[in-house]
């Protein structure tokens, strides 16, 4: 099947700094990626809507200026958590829609467990 | 809108016993749902779904799931676990369009 990667598996930081999470779809091109939040023993919560080349689509009550998604190439979407801070630790999961996947399935990366001190 | 309810957040089974993981949904629309399963360390990857015609859904590794719609409900079965199923499993609805929404997972754990 398809895979994506992400980067970091995990990354601890300073509250302030931001921090960088990569997504990349490996063996296929993803003109839409997705980015998902996950607090423990609760549903993945999607975050945004990443489109190649164009803005992301954010869901009602995540902050866009906080949560920076760039979609820059078919391959590759960042997400950049500005100015974190410790209620920002979370673990952020990315998904791809592969162009010869089945109705609805979507590829998921191992996701990134972000610590902010 | 739609949401997805996973009643167990942990099922203990032992091994060759047979498992049911629970989800129903609420949607004012008709759905696809889905069941990802995600294994230690790994991305969630596709175990079925369901998305019209037979309410029996059949996938990887013995799984099956059945839609009521009356119940709203999309349980997850398997006569009979091995110590290889021990992961988290998640419910996922669809309002037929590109985004998913998640039920809180439950870990299926196998014992010998």
């Amino acid at each position: 099947g398809a895979v994506v990667s992400q980067h970091p598996s995990w990354v601890i930081c300073k509250s302030g700094t931001s921090v960088k999470i990569e997504c990349r779809s490996l063996d296929f091109q993803a003109t839409t990626m997705f980015w998902y939040r996950q607090f423990p023993k609760q549903s993945l919560m999607l975050m945004a809507t990443s489109n190649e080349g164009s803005k992301a689509t954010y869901e009602q009550g995540v902050e866009k200026d906080k949560f920076l998604i760039n979609h820059a190439s078919l391959t590759l979407s960042t997400l950049t958590v500005t100015s974190a801070h410790p209620e920002d630790s979370s673990f952020y999961i990315c998904s791809a829609r592969a162009p010869t996947a089945s109705l609805g399935e979507l590829f998921f990366g191992e996701g990134s467990r972000l610590t902010v001190l | 809108a739609q949401s997805v309810t996973q009643l167990d957040s942990q099922v203990p089974v032992f091994e060759e016993a047979p498992v049911e993981l629970r989800c129903n949904y609420s949607s004012s629309v008709s759905v696809y749902l889905f069941w990802y399963v995600q294994y230690p360390n790994q991305g969630l990857q596709l175990l079925l779904k369901y998305l019209s015609g037979s309410t029996l859904v059949k996938g990887i590794n013995g799984f099956e799931a059945e839609f009521n719609k009356s119940q709203t409900s999309f349980h997850l079965r398997k006569p009979s676990v091995h110590i290889s199923d021990t992961a988290e499993y998640f419910c996922a609805v669809s309002d037929r369009g590109n985004k998913l929404v998640f039920g809180a997972g439950t870990i299926l754990r196998v014992k010998s």
